[in-house]
């Protein structure tokens, strides 16, 4: 059973609203991530968090902004939703490693957001 | 930096048959190796992961897969397919800053009756 949890898991919403991604995790993982998946199912990394009022950026452009004020939330929001938008987005979280390694990241269950 | 190649978008096998899917990833440090699978409307599950140690790795599900270092390869492989084993698999590389995962761009993997 899943330890990190995404609400809600779809939505559709009109151009021009503000959404809120919710993710949650009960592990007390430190690291979190957001990813964005494509219809050609390829992710993308769009923001990650290292703790908390810690944020940055991923590898793609994204529109969209996280915050990070308590460890077990890491919610990511687009002010005005756009056609564009439509994707999966994939929240995930990591646990620290002995000795610096690394194990992998759990990940939620996804949110599948459509912009009409 | 890292980068992950799957060769392959789509996979069909029989029931019983072997399954191999394939990766080969760049990295300028010792990497971290992941398979994990994606079932339809569902997030990723962990198959499994390579870090140190033997090369050989065995996984959930009947699922095993081997680093081989000269060939900058780490393929999945399972001896028999189960219907229930359709689905998306991704492998992925750890970046050698943080703890960020590289994806590969998938391979879906069909099982025929």
């Amino acid at each position: 059973e899943a330890d990190i949890y995404q609400t809600p898991r779809y939505l559709v919403i009109g151009t021009g609203k503000k959404i809120t991604l919710e993710c949650s995790q009960t592990m007390g993982h430190d690291k979190m991530y957001w990813y964005q998946q494509d219809p050609g199912m390829e992710l993308h990394l769009i923001h990650y968090s290292y703790g908390v009022n810690s944020t940055e950026k991923g590898d793609l452009s994204s529109e969209s902004t996280v915050s990070r004020i308590r460890t077990e939330h890491f919610p990511l929001t687009l002010e005005s939703a756009r056609p564009s938008h439509t994707s999966q987005y994939l929240c995930a979280s990591s646990a620290p490693g002995v000795a610096g390694g690394f194990y992998g990241y759990t990940f939620g269950s996804g949110t599948r957001l459509t912009v009409v | 930096a890292q980068s992950v190649t799957q060769l392959g978008s789509h996979v069909s096998v029989s029931e019983g048959a072997l399954v191999l899917l394939r990766c080969n990833y760049s990295s300028s440090v010792p990497p971290y190796l992941f398979w994990y699978v994606q079932y339809p409307n569902q997030g990723l599950q962990l198959l499994l992961k390579y870090t140190t140690g033997a090369t050989l790795v065995k996984g959930i599900n009947g699922f095993e897969a081997e680093f081989k270092k000269s060939e900058t390869s780490f393929h999945l492989t399972k001896p028999s397919a189960h219907m229930s084993d359709a689905a998306e698999y991704f492998c992925a590389v750890r970046a050698s800053s943080g703890d960020k995962l590289t994806f590969g761009t998938g391979t879906r993997l069909a099982v025929r009756p």
